[in-house]
């Protein structure tokens, strides 16, 4: 059974800390992806990589960075966190001409 | 600029009666287009897609319907069943180009007993 793994279910998180989201997949997918989801706003892309290094900007980055040192693994970094980045983040993995495969979701609040 | 709409926010559906949920697009390079359906605190998980080739695709209850003249997809489920009430997301991408998806907002269905 393919999975995606995101670190934390629930965070709960200060106002300026630095916060770190893992996801794991382990399908061997070359694709990896963040989004965040707000009501009524849908999935939003925040960053994406093709590979292991590389990494490309979404629709939203401002405020995030990410880090894809091992194939398998894709973090997402609020460098300091604010109360506006309170939001469900999603985790995702891709390869061609197959669908993407989410993790569960971390559901992020910062006070 | 939404590449890619679902413009009604919500939907109410009787259980056992047909769910028609639409999404419409903007970009013509988008040739696959799939459907997911999230539930609230998970993921969301793929439920059926449709390659621009085809004009339908079906898997049991679920029906796709591609329109490709209008950039039109619709998402039938017969018969709804009160588990079927999650959020659903359209989402294209261009399977020879970056084959990144985009995703509308999203309907809430609500399927009553």
């Amino acid at each position: 059974d393919v999975k995606v793994t995101q670190s934390s279910r629930y965070l709960v998180k200060r106002t300026g800390e630095k916060v770190f989201l893992e996801c794991v997949q382990d399908m061997d997918h070359e694709n990896m992806f963040w989004y965040r989801q707000d009501p009524g706003l849908g999935l939003r892309l925040i960053y994406f990589s093709y590979d292991v290094k590389m990494k490309e900007k979404g629709d939203i980055p401002e405020g995030y960075s990410v880090s894809r040192e091992k194939k398998e693994r894709f973090s997402l970094i609020l460098e300091s966190a604010s109360t506006n980045q309170t939001s469900m983040y999603l985790c995702a993995s891709i390869s061609r001409n197959t669908e993407a495969f989410f993790g569960q979701g971390t559901r992020l609040t910062v006070v | 600029d939404q590449q890619v709409k679902q413009n009604s926010p919500s939907l109410s559906v009787q259980e056992g009666r047909i769910s028609i949920l639409n999404c419409d697009y903007t970009n013509s390079m988008f040739d696959y287009f799939l459907w997911y359906k999230k539930y609230p605190a998970e993921g969301p998980t793929f439920l059926i897609s449709i390659s621009s080739i085809k004009d339908k695709n079906e898997d049991g209850r679920f029906t796709v319907f591609l329109n490709k003249s209008a950039k039109h997809l619709s998402l039938h489920i017969v018969p709804s069943q009160p588990g079927d009430s999650a959020v659903y997301f359209c989402a294209a991408s261009e399977v020879e180009g970056s084959y990144i998806p985009t995703f509308g907002r999203g309907t809430s269905l609500i399927v009553h007993p």
